[in-house]
């Protein structure tokens, strides 16, 4: 069974703080991995994706990955309230696998 | 360029009933996969369609099934339906390797 863990949260810092969001994975193979943000009662929209190890940047986000560990983390610098939703981390094996999400709550 | 079309957004169906949802994916992508999302199990995949061939398929019971067109529109039908069938619907439009969900479809089963 190939998995994709997350803590399920709620992570909670303060407005302008650095998130640190975690996930790993458990299939060596996985070469694409993405992260989502999902508001309250919408879908997941694509935010990131990487494919190599390292670091990728977007703006106030940054995708980390590192293939040795199975970790794949995304920062979110100068958080804002409006960051305050779910992020859900994805692997692709054959299918796109997704953890259960960390809920993060950015307070003013 | 239009994003991913799910309808209806909102059903409410009796239990026992069948319900067919629609995906129309982004213009290009030859790739829709199915994924129902509960509070407790998260997003779970269903299938995926590529081509209108069924290229993957997660481990729901028989009751869930899908199928894609020549325009790469494609449902999911889930005939007899429980109370556990509630969740959110969500389809994916996927080119190469990313992945774009649409606005998904909230059944509520009574």
């Amino acid at each position: 069974q190939k998995e994709v863990e997350q803590n399920s949260g709620p992570l909670s810092v303060p407005e302008g703080a650095i998130a640190s969001l975690n996930c790993t994975y458990s299939d060596r193979g996985s070469q694409s991995f993405f992260w989502y943000r999902q508001y309250s009662g919408k879908s997941p929209e694509l935010i990131m994706s990487i494919y190599s190890n390292g670091d990728k940047e977007d703006g106030r986000f940054t995708a980390q990955l590192n293939k040795a560990s199975q970790y794949v983390s995304l920062l979110i610098r100068d958080s804002q309230p409006s960051d305050s939703a779910t992020y859900l981390c994805a692997v692709l094996y054959s299918t796109l696998t997704f953890g259960k999400g960390t809920m993060l709550l950015v307070s003013p | 360029k239009a994003g991913v079309t799910q309808t209806p957004r909102y059903l409410i169906k009796t239990r026992g009933q069948q319900v067919t949802l629609s995906c129309s994916p982004i213009s290009g992508h030859r790739s829709v996969s199915w994924y129902q999302q509960t509070p407790g199990q998260g997003l779970q995949f269903l299938f995926e369609y590529f081509s209108e061939t069924q290229r993957n398929k997660g481990n729901f019971p028989g009751r869930f099934s899908g199928r894609q067109f020549s325009n790469s529109r494609s449902e999911m039908n889930v005939s007899t339906l429980e109370l556990g069938d509630s969740a959110l619907y969500l389809c994916a439009s996927r080119v190469n390797t990313e992945a774009f969900f649409g606005q998904g479809t909230r059944l509520t089963v009574v």
